[in-house]
């Protein structure tokens, strides 16, 4: 049983750029949840998706956007990135939304911004 | 707002030795209270739980006991092993009713390094 895989594993962009990271949630989970992990950091909440809307936003400028698709996958694009965007984005799915539902993390993917 | 304070790292140990990992927070709702462990290269796992005050999660050897009093959560091991070296993350989940969607937020995570 396949857990919480993301693509790709590493990215190299230029500032200005734009990039999507994707996210497969486990078998059975229909909510993801995106966080970004500064060097050095614990992570921090970005966004949460559940039945294709966004559901609970954190601190993230609107460079920062996602989607659901029906297969409950998801995707997180930033634009414009900057240096201080250089970080490891995490993807956590759960089945449900709510308080109760445990998440699974996947092991991320490395964005270098330069 | 919600925050999550841990005991700066690294901490390093000799196999055998205890562990203890100091987590303190402030919550502005009634939090339940986690300890993820992140591997080198790997995502967070799930070591650990509580969801009520004076409960004790308890994984692997590892334990944590809710403190509401001292609004703690300390990270416990009696006999650490080499394959405990990662980095530990104390984080807490608030529930605010029908509104709460799970959201989790984190210490700042502490590295340790156990050696033989």
């Amino acid at each position: 049983d396949a857990g919480v895989t993301q693509s790709p594993t590493h990215l190299i962009k230029t500032r200005g750029q734009q990039v999507t990271l994707r996210c497969s949630p486990k078998s059975g989970h229909d909510t993801v949840s995106w966080y970004q992990q500064a060097l050095g950091q614990g992570p921090q909440f970005i966004f949460q998706y559940y039945e294709e809307e966004e559901r609970q936003r954190g601190n993230f400028p609107d460079r920062f956007s996602g989607h659901q698709f029906p297969n409950y996958s998801s995707e997180l694009n930033v634009n414009a990135l900057l240096l201080g965007d250089s970080a490891l984005y995490l993807c956590a799915s759960s089945f449900g939304a709510g308080f109760l539902s445990p998440l699974h993390f996947g092991n991320g993917t490395r964005l270098t911004v330069t | 707002g919600n925050s999550v304070t841990q005991m700066e790292g690294p901490v390093t140990l000799s196999e055998e030795a205890f562990l203890t990992i100091n987590c303190t927070y402030t919550a502005t709702g009634y939090p339940s209270l986690f300890w993820y462990v992140q591997y080198p290269g790997e995502g967070l796992q799930l070591l650990l739980k509580a969801t009520k005050a004076d409960d004790k999660g308890s994984n692997k050897g590892f334990e944590a006991t809710y403190r509401k009093e001292t609004t703690s959560f300390h990270l416990e091991k009696g006999s650490v092993q080499v394959s405990d070296s990662a980095v530990y993350f104390c984080a807490l989940k608030i529930n605010a009713g029908g509104t709460s969607y799970g959201k989790l937020t984190f210490g700042q995570g502490t590295i340790l390094t156990v050696h033989p």
